[in-house]
C-alpha cells in the first residue's frame, strides 16, 4: 500500500477551469512537498508545507495543509495549458521521500 | 541555486552490458543523493540512498550487486546498471539533499532524469 493516496489519477478540463488534486495518509507527517514534473524531466518542487493548517500561494496555485498533517490539497485556478503535467505529493519518512502515485494533468486549449 | 545535473540524459545499450549515470550538485554540496526509478505513466521509485563516503542503502527488492552506487564526493554521485537486461529500461532520476537543520524537513532538488533503454 502507498503511504500516499493521491486523487484523482487522471484529470482533463479545458483551460480557464480550476482542479484541486488530493493527497491523503493514515500518516502525521512533519512536513510534506508538491512536485511537479514534465515528460522526459526531473520533478520540480512546488512548495513544501509544515504547518498544520497552513495554506500557501503561488500564482495561481494554492497548498493546502491538513490541520492534522495527515492530507493536502492542490487547487488551481484558472489553468492555463502551461499546467499539464505530472502532479506529485511526497512525504518525508525516515529522511527518505516517498511520493504518491501522481495525478497526471491535462489542460486543453 | 540548486541545481543538479545528470549524465548522460538518454543511452541506449545492448543487453549485457554496464552503463553508467552520473549525478553531479553543481553549486552546493550534498549531505546524501538519493537514486529512483520511474517507469512510464508511475511514480517514482527510491532505489536507494547513499552518503558520501559510506555504502548506499539499498530498498527492498533492489539489487545491490546489479545497482552499483558509488558516491566519491559531497557532488557526484554514480550509478552503475551492471550486465543490463530490457527489463532494466527506465527513467533514473537523481536527487540530491541539503540539511535544513530541521528533523523532516530536508529538501531534495532532483536531477533532469536519465532515459536508459536496453536492446
Amino acid at each position: 500500500t502507498q503511504l500516499l493516496e493521491q486523487s484523482p489519477q487522471f484529470l482533463s478540463i479545458q483551460e480557464g477551469e480550476n482542479l484541486t488534486v488530493y493527497c491523503n495518509s493514515s500518516s502525521v507527517f512533519s512536513s510534506l512537498q508538491w512536485y511537479r514534473q514534465e515528460p522526459g524531466e526531473g520533478p520540480v518542487l512546488l512548495v513544501t508545507v509544515v504547518t498544520g493548517g497552513e495554506v500557501k500561494k503561488l500564482k495561481r496555485l494554492t497548498f493546502q495543509f491538513g490541520d492534522a498533517r495527515k492530507d493536502s490539497s492542490l487547487h488551481i485556478t484558472a489553468a492555463q495549458t502551461g499546467d499539464t503535467g505530472l502532479y506529485l505529493c511526497a512525504a518525508t519518512n525516515d529522511y527518505k521521500l516517498s511520493f504518491g502515485a501522481g495525478t497526471t494533468v491535462t489542460v486543453r486549449a | 541555486g540548486a541545481v543538479v545535473s545528470q549524465h548522460p540524459s538518454w543511452v541506449i545499450c545492448k543487453s549485457g552490458t554496464s552503463v553508467k549515470i552520473e549525478c553531479r550538485s553543481l553549486d552546493f554540496q550534498a549531505t546524501t543523493m538519493f537514486w529512483y526509478r520511474q517507469f512510464p505513466k508511475q511514480s517514482l521509485m527510491l532505489m536507494a540512498t547513499s552518503n558520501e563516503g559510506s555504502k548506499a542503502t539499498y530498498e527492498q527488492g533492489v539489487e545491490k550487486d546489479k545497482f552499483l552506487i558509488n558516491h566519491a564526493s559531497l557532488t557526484l554521485s554514480t550509478l552503475t546498471v551492471t550486465s543490463a537486461h530490457p527489463e532494466d529500461s527506465s527513467f533514473y532520476i537523481c536527487s540530491a539533499s541539503v540539511s535544513s537543520g530541521t528533523w523532516g524537513t530536508d529538501t531534495q532538488y532532483f536531477g533532469p532524469g536519465t532515459r536508459l533503454t536496453v536492446l
